[in-house]
Parts: C-alpha cells; sequence; structure tokens
C-alpha cells in the first residue's frame, strides 16, 4: 500500500530534550515536506526536500533541523524543543520536486506536547 | 507573496443541505488549486483539484470550479451527509511547485 508513515504518532516531551520524529515514503517521490498545523493558522510549512541531499527552509524553520540522507526518508529533528513547538506535524511527499499539478501525500500526523 | 483564504468556520449544517466553502487566492503566475480534507485523527487527503483556469474539479459529490476573474476557487456539494464532517482546507501550488499553501481551514459538522 503506498503510503507516509511517521513516528511517533504521539509524544510528550519536556523543553530541552532532543527528539526526532521520523517520516519514510515508499512511493518513490523526490519531494517531500514538513509541516507544522496549530489551530487557526492552517498548515505552515517547516523545511521541504527536492530530492537526496537537497533541503531548504520553509516559512517557520526556527528551532527544527532534517536531513535527506535516502530518497525515502525524511526525518524532523528538535534538538532543544520548547513548549512553543507543542503542535500536531505533517510530513507529506510528492512525486516530483517541482510540477505544480501534483498533489502532496500525507501522513497521518505525529502530536508533540512539549512541556 | 502567495496567499490562500478561505471562510472561518465552523460551519453546521443539517444532513442533505448544500454546502459551500468559499476559498480566494493571491498569486503570480498560474497556480494549481486543490481542497484536501482532513478527517478526525488523520492527515490530509486530496478531495479534489484543478490546474488551469475554469477547469471544474470533481469528487465524491464535490466540486469546485477555477475561477481566474474572481481569484477563487469555491468549495460546494448539494446535499451533504454526516460522513462529510472533517476540516476542509483549499491550497494552491504555483509554477515551480516547491512549496503548497494552504487557508487555515474550515471545520465542518454536519447533523443527523
Amino acid at each position: 500500500e503506498a503510503q507516509v508513515t511517521q513516528n511517533p504518532r504521539y509524544l510528550i516531551t519536556v523543553t530541552g530534550k532532543k527528539l526526532t520524529v521520523t517520516c519514510s515514503q515508499n512511493m518513490n517521490h523526490e519531494y517531500m515536506s514538513w509541516y507544522r498545523q496549530d489551530p487557526g493558522l492552517g498548515l505552515r510549512q517547516i523545511y521541504y526536500s527536492m530530492n537526496v541531499e537537497v533541503t531548504d527552509k520553509g516559512d517557520v524553520p526556527e528551532g527544527y533541523k532534517v536531513s535527506r540522507k535516502e530518497k525515502r526518508n525524511f526525518p524532523l529533528i528538535l534538538e532543544s524543543p520548547s513548549p512553543n513547538q507543542t503542535s500536531l506535524y505533517f510530513c507529506a511527499s510528492s512525486p516530483a520536486a517541482s510540477g505544480r499539478v501534483r498533489e502532496l501525500f500525507f501522513g497521518e500526523g505525529s502530536r508533540l506536547t512539549v512541556l | 507573496g502567495d496567499s490562500v483564504t478561505q471562510m472561518e468556520g465552523p460551519v453546521t449544517l443539517s444532513e442533505e443541505a448544500f454546502l459551500t466553502i468559499n476559498c480566494t487566492y493571491t498569486a503570480t503566475g498560474y497556480p494549481s488549486l486543490f481542497w484536501y480534507v482532513q478527517y478526525p485523527g488523520e492527515g490530509l487527503q486530496l478531495l479534489l483539484k484543478a490546474t488551469k483556469a475554469d477547469d471544474k474539479g470533481s469528487n465524491k459529490g464535490f466540486e469546485a470550479t477555477y475561477r481566474k476573474e474572481t481569484t477563487s476557487f469555491h468549495l460546494e456539494k448539494g446535499s451533504v451527509q454526516v460522513s462529510d464532517s472533517a476540516v476542509y482546507f483549499c491550497a494552491l501550488r504555483n509554477t515551480g511547485g516547491f512549496k503548497t499553501i494552504f487557508g487555515a481551514g474550515t471545520r465542518l459538522f454536519v447533523k443527523a
């Protein structure tokens, strides 16, 4: 089954404790991206990757890191989480890096709470 | 920069009522327009899309027409069901395609 898989789905952590949210897709997609969803703000892009070893900042990259060493994986790293990073996070992928007609395929989301 | 504005919710309707969720956009060039739906506890999934002016996207009884003259992409359904209760996001993806920009989302509640 074609899918985007995120882990963990739910996480409660404390300020400053490094964490990684993994994302993996099995569709051989070139493009991957991370979004955060907050009430009243919709989805805001954190980082995106056009292909292996090619990443760039989205609209709200502060406090986050990413890497793309393999085509299928795109982990999101919070080096020192803070309470304002409490949010619902989505990983998404798309067949081609460019191409305005291509839709995004989303994971089921990871709900993160930072105390 | 590019942006998407959609009507605030929540929208509460009775079953079989007519639904309209307004969406307008600001963009240079020729973006593609999308509606995504998020059911409770799930990720977003594509509902429909339109890639050029006057295109109509349709799926599951939902429709939206790409209106370049009014920069709009309103979502409509003639008769909603309880199972349509979800959050609906309007989005655009522009030439170059590196970024998809989302509206704030509209929550729909359908009562039996």
